[in-house]
């Protein structure tokens, strides 16, 4: 099983402030890993996906690069609604795997 | 616009059964592979199970191995799990997604929570 390591696992910042998250695989994943943002209350949602591609509708301030063992998602300059908990997953063996997430906070 | 809309959770004792049912909508459903994966309280993002588009192929996490089971009707448009032999770790929200092994989970269900208590 492949497992992915997110740190940190909190984050504070403040809004205008430049996010960077990561995720780390224990073998690589090639680019087969995505990123999602779930909100309290709510179901995740696609941010990122092959590693680097923007999912639809999401803004130009998501990015995100990456290859092998090592991700990185980063945020430009939060907006109030970007303050979540964003999950990493990798698609490149079975059993699909998750990482612990890293939670966003103000 | 795709739909998901997950049904079926609530209380149920240990050992005991529940169905969980995903109703589709948006997109044809019989092209794509379909997910469950569930979110203990509290917790992260745990990948369940997931059934090729035809419904012949199919995953499970070891966790719930021989325990769970997902299947599809492609006629009504919906996607099931069947649980048995609950335990109480099984107590999470379930989401259904479209996605699988070569998609991204994209988009998901608002969830339907599942508590195994006595």
């Amino acid at each position: 099983e492949i497992v992915l390591t997110q740190s940190p696992a909190t984050l504070s910042l403040s809004p205008g402030e430049r996010a960077t998250l990561s995720c780390r695989a224990s073998q690589s994943v090639s680019s087969s890993l995505a990123w999602y943002l779930q909100k309290p209350g709510q179901a995740p949602r696609l941010l990122i996906y092959d590693a680097s591609n923007r999912a639809t509708g999401i803004p130009a301030r998501f990015s995100g690069v990456g290859s092998g063992t090592d991700f990185t998602l980063t945020i430009s300059s939060l907006e109030p609604e970007d303050f979540a908990v964003y999950y990493c997953q990798q698609r490149s063996n079975w059993p699909l795997t998750f990482g612990g997430g890293t939670k966003v906070e103000i | 616009e795709v739909q998901l809309l997950e049904s079926g959770g609530g209380l149920v004792q240990p050992g005991g059964s529940l169905r969980l049912s995903c109703a589709a909508s948006g997109f044809t459903f019989s092209s794509y592979g379909m997910s469950w994966v569930r979110q203990a309280p509290g917790k992260g993002l745990e990948w369940v199970s997931t059934i090729s588009g035809s419904g012949d192929s199919t995953d499970y996490a070891d966790s719930v191995k021989g325990r769970f089971t997902i299947s599809r009707d492609n006629s009504k448009d919906t996607l099931y799990l069947q649980m048995n032999s609950l335990r109480a770790e099984d107590t999470a929200i379930y989401y259904c997604s479209k996605g699988s092994g070569n998609k991204w989970f994209d988009p998901w269900g608002q969830g339907t929570l599942v508590t195994v208590s006595s």
